[in-house]
């Protein structure tokens, strides 16, 4: 148990559809990213925020959005969405360690399915 | 760019035989992490070990074993002795240590412990 946590588990959209995963994270950990991790691949950094302001992006369009709240629990949106946005979504909240890396620890995804 | 090479797709070994996952990074960094996780079916990414780069000692924990070679940016991981529990997807990763600590993730070795 890492003790972060996401919902829904599992999620059925059709094209064009908007979608929010939400993920809540444990006390203190005031750093979150969100992957995607395409059947089969590795995950693919999306975004991550930082005391509720987005630091740091990856190769993805602006469809794709995110929240953090400071109850430590955050959304990932995604809009207009596309058959190659199915994919299993991680969210991952960080908390610093002595020797200033965050530790990261990992939530069990959301599974979407873009149909 | 940084980039995480897992040149094995897939794995199968009969249990109690060891096996070598091989990870081969590439980053510009001088200093950076690298970390294996473990994905069993459910979908989590289970944490198993961080390496700072300045850190090139091996590192044994019960059963796993790693090996760290700058001189080859290799970050190998070996299971002895496998166990069914073993079978999951293990993808090794890279992280700068400045930043906001994006991890980037190979494409993953799928492990088949056979009983």
């Amino acid at each position: 148990e890492t003790g972060v946590t996401q919902s829904p588990t599992h999620l059925i959209k059709t094209r064009g559809q908007q979608v929010t995963l939400r993920c809540s994270s444990q006390s203190g950990h005031n750093t979150v990213s969100w992957y995607q991790q395409a059947l089969g691949q590795g995950p693919q950094f999306i975004f991550q925020y930082y005391r509720e302001e987005e630091n740091g992006r990856g190769n993805f369009p602006p469809r794709f959005s995110g929240l953090q709240f400071p109850n430590y629990s955050s959304e990932l949106n995604v809009n207009a969405l596309e058959l190659d946005d199915s994919a299993l979504y991680l969210c991952a909240s960080k908390s610093p360690d002595r020797n200033g890396h965050n530790e990261q620890f990992f939530g069990p995804g959301t599974r979407l399915t873009v149909l | 760019a940084q980039k995480v090479t897992q040149a094995q797709t897939e794995i199968s070994v009969v249990e109690k035989e060891d096996v070598t996952l091989d990870c081969v990074y590439e980053t510009r960094d001088t200093t950076y992490y690298l970390f294996w996780y473990k994905q069993p079916p459910s979908g989590e990414l289970v944490f198993l070990i961080r390496r700072n780069s300045f850190d090139e000692q091996n590192e044994i924990s019960g059963r796993y074993s790693w090996n760290f070679q700058k001189s080859t940016s290799s970050f190998n991981f070996t299971i002895t002795a496998s166990q069914v529990v073993d079978s999951a997807v293990y993808f090794c990763a890279l992280s700068e240590a400045g930043g906001y600590q994006k991890v980037t993730f190979g494409t993953g070795t799928k492990l088949q412990v056979i009983p």
